[in-house]
């Protein structure tokens, strides 16, 4: 079974711009989350989608966005981006039946902002 | 909230056996979860446990005392390719596709 892929791999934008970054998962899950790692602020989780419905949010602002079609793959959206948005960007997918269930990862989009 | 405390790094030489301790501070959860992430690539699950207890899988065990407010992972007879950075995460009750991460441990084995 293919695992989480992500794309594109890397992306360089500059402050202002916006950016739209893509995640299909496993075959059969549902659920997408995806999350912001960096050096200084760790793993942080931005947001879940299941059928197509946000169902839970992390702590950033309005400028991170997020969708999921009916084939469960995601998008994320960055606007006005900034310096410190400069980050691996990783999404996981679940099934989504249950809150415990093992998330897998995908490889992750590097952005860095300039 | 949650907050999960790791050592930040760990060196060992290969053979050895690393502990790596996660103690966390939690309203609620489901279970902790171990992550290994080598530089570039992707977390990789490694381990969960849902009960107090330890779980076993390979040359790597993980352990969990909800009443000590603790866990750890266990790698045991290290190899070079174990040198990766390595997440304790929980998993809040009633919070849909978040995992809670600690900041990680860096494991570096030695020759």
């Amino acid at each position: 079974k293919a695992g989480v892929t992500q794309t594109p791999r890397y992306l360089i934008k500059t402050r202002g711009q916006q950016v739209t970054l893509s995640c299909s998962p496993i075959s059969g899950h549902r659920s997408v989350s995806w999350y912001q790692q960096t050096p200084g602020q760790g793993l942080q989780f931005l947001f879940e989608y299941f059928s197509e419905t946000q169902r839970n949010k992390g702590n950033f602002p309005g400028r991170f966005s997020g969708r999921q079609f009916s084939n469960s793959r995601s998008e994320m959206n960055v606007s006005t981006l900034e310096l410190g948005d400069s980050a691996l960007y990783l999404c996981a997918s679940s099934l989504g039946t249950v809150v415990q269930e093992t998330q897998y990862f995908g490889p992750g989009t590097r952005l860095l902002v300039l | 909230g949650q907050s999960l405390e790791q050592p930040s790094e760990v060196t060992a030489v290969e053979g050895a056996i690393v502990q790596i301790n996660c103690t966390y501070q939690t309203s609620g959860f489901y279970g902790l979860s171990w992550y290994q992430q080598h530089d570039g690539g992707a977390p990789t699950f490694l381990s969960y446990n849902a009960l107090d207890g330890l779980e076993e899988t390979g040359r790597f065990s993980s352990f969990l005392s909800r009443s000590d407010s603790y866990g750890y992972l266990l790698l045991q007879e290290l190899q070079m390719k174990d040198s990766a950075s390595y997440f304790c995460a929980v998993r809040p009750t009633d919070s849909w596709g978040k995992l809670q991460f600690g900041a990680g441990t860096q494991v570096v084995v030695t020759p």
